[in-house]
């Protein structure tokens, strides 16, 4: 089974361009997360989408959001870029339903990462 | 506040020496989930293991090995016979119990294990 794939594995924007990033879960899986990963902060929660649907939100402004299509894929977009956004971006896939349809328990995989530079 | 501390930031062990890289964990709710994960140079994180905090059983996979301890709100884990390929940062994350919510990790800082030959 193909893993967690992201798109493009490396970005370079300038301060104030906005981004695209791609993500294709596992094949079945239905939930996906985004995480932004920097020196500072550590691996941060984004966003979850299931069912095209925005499911759970971290604490991060509304420059970023995403969206998730019907076979499951999922862009996320980062508009007026500063330099603080250039990190690494994770996304990861699960089944979206976990044992007994509570999601938390699921397991999530991740994808092998965007990097972000922002000049 | 749900937390994740990883007291340890790097530690470096020569070839077959055995390493316990620590967890220590904060949250309200009584139904979590744990799990740890590793980051080689790659960047991708690569899922090892999921613990329930009804199942306090320890387990053993291989050279990894695992110790949870709700008394003392820690999971552990362990390699035995270290070796260079286990060089990566490693990362321990929490995620609660929400029924019918999404689901968020909250990951610790993460350990950098430096394995020499």
């Amino acid at each position: 089974k193909a893993g967690v794939t992201q798109t493009p594995r490396y970005l370079i924007k300038t301060r104030g361009q906005q981004v695209t990033l791609s993500c294709s879960p596992i094949s079945g899986h239905r939930s996906v997360s985004w995480y932004q990963q920097t020196p500072g902060q550590g691996l941060q929660f984004l966003f979850e989408y299931f069912s095209e649907t925005q499911r759970n939100k971290g604490n991060f402004p509304g420059r970023f959001s995403g969206r998730q299509f019907s076979n499951s894929r999922s862009e996320m977009n980062v508009s007026t870029l500063e330099l603080g956004d250039s990190a690494l971006y994770l996304c990861a896939s699960s089944s979206g339903r976990g044992l007994a349809g509570i999601s938390s328990t699921d397991t999530q995989y991740f994808g092998p990462g965007t990097r972000l530079t922002v000049l | 506040a749900q937390k994740v501390t990883q007291a340890q930031t790097e530690i470096s062990v020569v070839e077959k020496e055995d390493v316990t890289l620590d967890c220590v964990y904060e949250t309200r709710d009584t139904t979590y989930y744990l799990f740890w994960y590793k980051q080689p140079p790659s960047g991708e994180l690569v899922f090892l293991i999921r613990r329930n905090s009804f199942d306090e059983q320890n387990e053993i996979s291989g050279r990894y090995s695992w110790n949870f301890q709700k008394s003392t709100s820690s999971f552990n884990f362990t390699i035995t016979a270290s070796q260079v390929v286990d060089s990566a940062v490693y990362f321990c994350a929490l995620s609660e119990f929400i029924y019918q919510a999404g689901t968020a990790l909250i990951f610790g800082k993460g350990t950098t294990l430096s394995v020499s030959s």
